[in-house]
């Protein structure tokens, strides 16, 4: 079982629509990270939510931390092909170390053109 | 701007059979990471190192060392390669806390 859980694990939309991605853990996190990794790369950071109830947004992406920073969601708005790709988010757990960071299984998303 | 560099990109080992992933950073950060990826499982944590001197266990650690050489290179070593091993490793590191982590391309491992 994985600290962080993510849902859904696929996701195949229309360019044009928009979508949610969930992470969700049962402990708290003093912060929360958003990866995006394409195939055969490594992962790349697109935000880091800090304060619980903060809300960011990155051009047509929004980012939300819960309040009570055990959960973050991930909206995007008229998805484009280039969205495409495994969406991660990571953190390390409020009673561990800072420097263990761990991630969720991630989401896969295709934007169908 | 190298980042972080990992070799090799790719290797195959016979069960049993031992190897050195090697990993450097020129960003004089702080902390460096070894991560194993595998289908629908995200990447899981094997092992971190705070700070020079220093290496902890992450989340997957049985079947694997690590080495903080120096600040700049952190390697994983397998000891005696197993078929659950077959994966893709990822070095990363970062600087200081809620920074991004910095990631290298990529070991792909089979074991046979």
């Amino acid at each position: 079982t994985q600290l962080l859980e993510q849902s859904p694990q696929f996701l195949s939309i229309q360019e044009g629509e928009n979508l949610t991605v969930y992470c969700n853990s049962s402990s708290v996190f003093s912060s929360l990270q958003w990866y995006r990794q394409e195939p055969g790369e490594g992962p790349v950071l697109l935000v880091t939510v800090v304060t619980g109830g903060e809300v960011k947004k990155l051009k047509r992406l929004t980012f939300q931390f819960g309040d009570a920073r055990k959960d973050s969601s991930l909206h995007i708005t008229a998805a484009q092909p280039g969205d495409t790709g495994l969406y991660l988010c990571a953190g390390a757990p409020a009673k561990t170390s800072y420097d263990k960071v761990i991630f969720g299984p991630g989401t896969s998303l295709s934007v169908i053109p | 701007n190298a980042g972080v560099t990992q070799t090799p990109k790719f290797q195959v080992l016979k069960t049993g059979q031992s190897m050195t992933l090697q990993c450097a950073q020129d960003m004089n950060h702080n902390s460096m990471y070894w991560y194993r990826q595998d289908p629908g499982m995200g990447l899981r944590l094997i092992y971190y190192s705070a700070s020079e001197g220093t290496t902890d266990k992450g989340e997957v650690p049985n079947g694997y060392n690590v080495s903080r050489l120096n600040k700049r290179e952190f390697s994983l070593r397998l000891e005696s390669a197993a078929p659950s091993q077959t994966s893709v490793y990822f070095c990363a590191s970062r600087g200081f806390e809620d920074s991004p982590l910095h990631f290298g391309n990529g070991t792909r491992l089979t074991v046979t």
